[in-house]
């Protein structure tokens, strides 16, 4: 299958400071990423559909300014969290559709867990 | 939007058993995509169902594509103690809230 890959796996920063997380497509070229947020014990939750060369699209509740993505490339979306609290801790996760299996078939980076000290 | 149901939410099961798992929704699809999420990582794609009624086994596992294209099952045969995790069957890229396994040695 298809390969999406996160970076960084893990991150631990300050209450306050703004964290990047980098997903990128290294076989194939994804037009669209989506980005999620899964806490303990809980489902991914869909936050935003990443739309390369224009504006993300969010999900409901969601608050862009706070969850600011960038989809630059073909093969790459950053999510960055701004002025990130406590609450913000969680697993997040991107995934992408490969176009050479009709857009069908989504695959999902390792995750990125976030900590907010 | 469409509600998308899976059951049973939790299995706890004893190494060797066979296990059963299904997604339902009130709309119809026209892929099924069962995925599996282990501990600390990104969910995997296990199996793809394109046609209603359609049969398909990846070793141990067999998915059915319902012919009503409204509900997936998914089976797991002698089950092993690394088939633990959380199974998903999205939909539009949103997520039900899965079927947690526990298989016990």
């Amino acid at each position: 299958g298809a390969v999406v890959s996160q970076h960084p796996s893990w991150v631990i920063c300050k209450s306050g400071t703004s964290v990047k997380i980098e997903c990128r497509s290294l076989d194939f070229q994804a037009t669209t990423m989506f980005w999620y947020r899964q806490f303990p014990k809980q489902s991914l939750m869909l936050m935003a559909t990443s739309n390369e060369g224009s504006k993300a699209t969010y999900e409901q509740g969601v608050e862009k300014d706070k969850f600011l993505i960038n989809h630059a490339s073909l093969t790459l979306s950053t999510l960055t969290v701004t002025s990130a609290h406590p609450e913000d801790s969680s697993f997040y996760i991107c995934s992408a559709r490969d176009p050479r299996e009709g857009n069908t078939e989504a695959f999902f980076g390792q995750g990125t867990r976030l900590t907010v000290v | 939007g469409q509600q998308l149901n899976q059951s049973p939410q939790s299995m706890f099961i004893q190494e060797g058993e066979d296990v059963s798992m299904n997604c339902t929704s009130s709309s119809i699809f026209n892929t099924w995509l069962w995925y599996k999420q282990d501990p600390g990582e990104g969910p995997v794609l296990l199996i793809a169902l394109y046609k209603a009624g359609e049969l398909t086994s990846n070793g141990r596992l067999t998915a059915q594509f319902g012919i009503t294209r409204k509900d997936s099952f998914l089976n797991i045969s002698a089950s092993i103690p690394s088939d633990v995790g959380i199974y998903f069957c999205p939909q539009d890229m949103r997520f039900g809230a899965g079927t947690r396994l526990t298989v016990k040695p």
